[in-house]
């Protein structure tokens, strides 16, 4: 149980196109949604923390007229680059939680690589 | 803010070896602490996962302890094989999950 799916899991794109991936939860109701990212050799950065019906919300230094997550549903949250440019090539992650407002077990997805041309 | 630290960063250990890896972090109001393995291009698979509450758990030839008052925690590789070699990552949860730097580990035959 408490699988965790992305799509797609790898893109290329030309630079000032956008982006759309996908973060599903498919046997669980996921409450809370996180979106990472991760630059080569490097540690996972969190983005974006959602929670169902809500506005996400972003950590600091993150752009969210560029990185627009939509949670409008219990198995699925979005992430779309838009206008995407050479630095946003990396690897995004989501994961999700059965909970919202607690510290819980977040499921990860397989991630989704990006490559802006 | 809390800041989680991984040493070494990398490791290159013959098969058969037992290992260490070390986490720290700097704030000790921490809810749990995983360890993930990270596999080249891949998402992340969940290892073991130690509540505040709690100093060890064990999985097979994993062991991870938590000592939360000195902001450390360390996993233990038994006897490591070939199969084990991917990065580490170790992570804290508060409001969310915080990752450490990472240890790349390879073990060759």
């Amino acid at each position: 149980g408490a699988v965790v799916s992305q799509h797609p899991s790898w893109v290329i794109c030309k630079s000032g196109t956008s982006v759309k991936i996908e973060c599903r939860s498919l046997d669980f109701q996921a409450t809370t949604m996180f979106w990472y990212r991760q630059f080569p050799k490097q540690s996972l950065m969190l983005m974006a923390t959602s929670n169902e019906g809500s506005k996400a919300t972003y950590e600091q230094g993150v752009e969210k007229d560029k990185f627009l997550i939509n949670h409008a549903s219990l198995t699925l949250s979005t992430l779309t680059v838009t206008s995407a440019h050479p630095e946003d090539s990396s690897f995004y992650i989501c994961s999700a939680g059965r909970l919202a407002g607690v510290p819980d077990t977040q499921y990860f997805g397989p991630g989704t690589r990006l490559t802006v041309l | 803010k809390q800041e989680v630290t991984q040493i070494p960063a990398a490791l290159s250990v013959p098969e058969g070896e037992n290992l260490v890896l070390n986490c720290s972090f700097t704030d000790s109001a921490i809810y749990n602490l995983q360890w993930f393995r990270q596999d080249p291009g891949k998402g992340l698979t969940s290892l073991l996962l130690i509540q505040s509450s709690q100093r060890e758990q064990t999985s097979g030839r994993l062991n991870a302890s938590l000592d939360k008052s000195s902001g450390r925690s360390t996993l233990y590789i038994a006897a490591s094989q070939p199969g084990d070699s991917a990065t580490y990552l170790c992570a804290v949860g508060t409001d969310k999950l915080i990752f450490g730097t990472g240890t790349r580990l390879q073990v060759f035959p």
